[in-house]
């Protein structure tokens, strides 16, 4: 069954300096890749869509890249700030048809020290 | 523009009691969907609504009926409350165009718990 994997345990960085957050599946050959943020007690909230053709995304200081071949994307947040302190989610269409549906990795939390 | 709304924010059940959990949407989205969080796992589908008057079982859907009551508004019900339950349960909305590129726009949840 198509699996998406997140790093589970919390990543702690310094402000100032680049986080780098890691989303792998398997059983599955997505054409696109979204990555939400969650802030506690609060809905998801979408940040940055790639395409498989793409490579990289970049948006402000966040930087997303997708390798289809080593069935991974990398989220990348450049000259962190406490405020970046967050749950980050990736997810990717659930099969073909156009429902929409999406299937989320269990996030990973993000704790910027200033 | 509101968003997606849901109520309540807070809710307490005791074992065996029903309740419905109401959502909304004002941006004119075709899909909407349910979700349960709990912690280690994840946003989980309970049940999707592609369309006005069509919904669909989603990863988890025991427990849980839903209504796609106009194209607005999307109700889950819990017809009688367990302790597995205890969850926060988000209300979702996409517009969909193609399979993939949707973004999902989420409700701020309802905090359920289940003694």
């Amino acid at each position: 069954s198509q699996k998406i994997e997140q790093n589970s345990e919390a990543l702690n960085i310094q402000e100032g300096k680049t986080a780098t957050l890691t989303c792998n599946y398997t059983n599955y050959s997505p054409a696109y890749l979204q990555w939400y943020r969650q802030d506690p007690g609060r809905g998801p909230v979408f940040l940055l869509l790639i395409r498989e053709n793409e490579k990289e995304k970049r948006k402000e200081r966040l930087k997303v890249t997708f390798d289809t071949t080593l069935k991974q994307s990398l989220f990348h947040i450049t000259a962190s700030q406490p405020a970046d302190s967050a749950t980050y989610l990736c997810a990717l269409a659930s099969g073909s048809s156009n429902t929409g549906k999406l299937i989320f990795g269990q996030g990973t939390t993000l704790q910027v020290k200033p | 523009n509101a968003g997606v709304t849901q109520t309540p924010k807070f809710q307490v059940l005791k074992t065996g009691q029903s309740m419905t959990l109401q959502c909304a949407q004002d941006m004119n989205h075709n899909s909407m969907y349910w979700y349960r969080q709990d912690p280690g796992m994840g946003l989980r589908l309970i049940y999707y609504s592609a369309s006005e008057g069509t919904t669909d079982k989603g990863e988890v859907p025991n427990g849980y009926n839903v209504s796609r009551l106009n194209k607005r508004e999307f109700s889950l019900r819990l017809e009688s409350a367990a302790p597995s339950q205890t969850s926060v349960y988000f209300c979702a909305s996409s517009e969909v165009r193609l399979a993939g590129t949707d973004t999902q726009y989420f409700g701020p949840g309802t905090r359920l718990t289940v003694l």
